[in-house]
């Protein structure tokens, strides 16, 4: 099965710089990979996704990028406010039913 | 936008005891929704993925007998703990795709806080 891989577990920054979050994915059929935001008690809310025919995608102060060949995709977040506070989620997703597989999660923590 | 919902929220129950926690997806039809379960600071992990009208197909490790999945309807999934024990506390959460959607995002529950006593 599919196995998703995420790093760092904790990232600290300082409100206006960036951060970025790495995640490596094992199964080659995966072709669409979202990154969730989830604060505490609540569920993952969808914040950018990418699929697999797309090497970038930007939206605002968030871009994900995708290397098929790697198996590797990350999430760069600009400018930095301390609302992006929160455990960020990789995802992965293949197959008929698009079968989500979770990465480990990274507590941001964006300090003023 | 589409909209999953969960019943109950929280439930507390005794050890030993059967809980039954619904999904619904509110404004379109979902012949496939997946169940997950989310420990403390931990990610949250498939335990299986329910299909309308067939048998549900469970991850490796997730008792099935234990872990009932109904998919009686394209609206309505349910996941029933049985026996529950301390161990099964966690945070279930569903998520369903709109099977008319042009997207493959899943559309997430709000999840229900499972505690054992």
């Amino acid at each position: 099965g599919e196995n998703v891989e995420q790093h760092p577990s904790t990232l600290s920054v300082q409100e206006g710089d960036s951060a970025v979050i790495k995640c490596t994915y094992s199964d080659s059929a995966s072709n669409y990979f979202p990154w969730y935001k989830q604060e505490l008690g609540k569920r993952p809310q969808l914040i950018i996704d990418i699929r697999s025919n797309v090497g970038e995608k930007k939206d605002q102060r968030i871009a994900v990028t995708l290397n098929k060949t790697a198996k590797h995709f990350s999430l760069h977040i600009t400018e930095t406010q301390p609302e992006d506070s929160a455990v960020y989620f990789c995802a992965a997703s293949s197959g008929g039913y698009q079968k989500v597989t979770f990465g480990t999660g990274t507590k941001l923590q964006v300090i003023p | 936008g589409a909209v999953v919902s969960q019943h109950p929220s929280w439930v507390i129950c005794k050890s030993g005891t059967s809980v039954k926690i619904e999904c619904r997806s509110l404004d379109f039809q979902a012949t496939t929704m997946f169940w997950y379960r989310q420990f403390p600071k931990q990610s949250l992990m498939l335990m299986a993925t329910s299909n309308e009208g067939s048998k549900a197909t469970y991850e490796q490790g997730v008792e099935k007998d234990k872990f009932l999945i109904n998919h009686a309807s394209l609206t309505l999934s349910t996941l029933t703990v049985t026996s529950a024990h301390p161990e099964d506390s966690s945070f279930y959460i569903c998520s369903a795709r709109d099977i008319q959607g042009v997207t493959y995002e899943q559309y997430f529950g709000p999840g229900t806080r499972l505690t054992v006593t």
